[in-house]
């Protein structure tokens, strides 16, 4: 079972809308990480986040992307305006320490844009 | 540059035979790896990782060899079994990750278990 909890599964929604993807980790957690996975390519890294900050984050999060944890517990990422190309899976992930830890994925929430 | 990747996007193996998925890295800094199965619909799920201190780690009917010289990552998996069939994914601790965490992952490779 995952260890991370993503909602919705998959989201369809129409160029120029804003959506919400949302991760719950099952335990207490500190740092966590959003990751997107064009079809057939590989897990491209987004943004990491830990004591409700920004500690860094990769050029495809760009303006329009955001990211918080608004109640200490559901980790979102927000899209403001959709494009075609942001079409992907978009994975939440948790780490237990900072380094030589590996990352544990939720199954992701499938983003279609028409 | 920074980059992670694999030699084979598609192996293909008989059921009950050992597999060999390699990774190739390039950032000599790296001192962490990751292997990821990802199997369909589903996200990355951890397998087996191994820090730069070390050459060889063995978990359940999986080995991963570091060899630093050349900058390789393997993944072998034993009497490959039908469920074993997914994609592969190597991962290193990028530039800067003491500070974050991230993980840059490679192109991933296919195994495909034929009965």
């Amino acid at each position: 079972e995952p260890e991370v909890t993503q909602t919705p599964s998959h989201q369809v929604t129409q160029m120029g809308q804003e959506v919400i993807l949302r991760c719950v980790p099952i335990s207490n957690h500190l740092y966590f990480y959003w990751y997107r996975q064009i079809l057939g390519q590989k897990v491209e890294f987004l943004v990491s986040f830990y004591n409700n900050e920004i500690s860094e984050k990769s050029e495809i999060f760009d303006d329009q992307f955001s990211v918080e944890r608004p109640d200490g517990s559901n980790f979102t990422l927000k899209i403001r305006s959709t494009k075609l190309e942001d079409s992907a899976m978009y994975f939440c992930a948790r780490k237990d320490s900072l380094r030589n830890s590996p990352l544990h994925f939720g199954n992701g929430t499938r983003l279609t844009v028409t | 540059g920074e980059s992670v990747g694999l030699h084979l996007p598609t192996l293909s193996v008989q059921e009950g035979d050992n597999s060999i998925i390699n990774c190739a890295y390039s950032n000599s800094a790296s001192d962490y790896f990751i292997w990821y199965k990802q199997e369909s619909g589903k996200g990355p799920q951890f397998i087996i990782d191994i820090r730069s201190n070390m050459d060889k780690r063995q978990g359940q009917r999986v080995t991963v060899l570091l060899n630093k010289t050349v900058k390789h990552l393997s993944l072998q998996i034993a009497a490959t079994q039908p469920g074993d069939s997914a994609v592969y994914f190597c991962a290193e601790a990028g530039r800067g990750s003491s500070n974050t965490g991230k993980l840059i992952f490679g192109q991933g490779t296919t195994l495909q278990v034929k009965p």
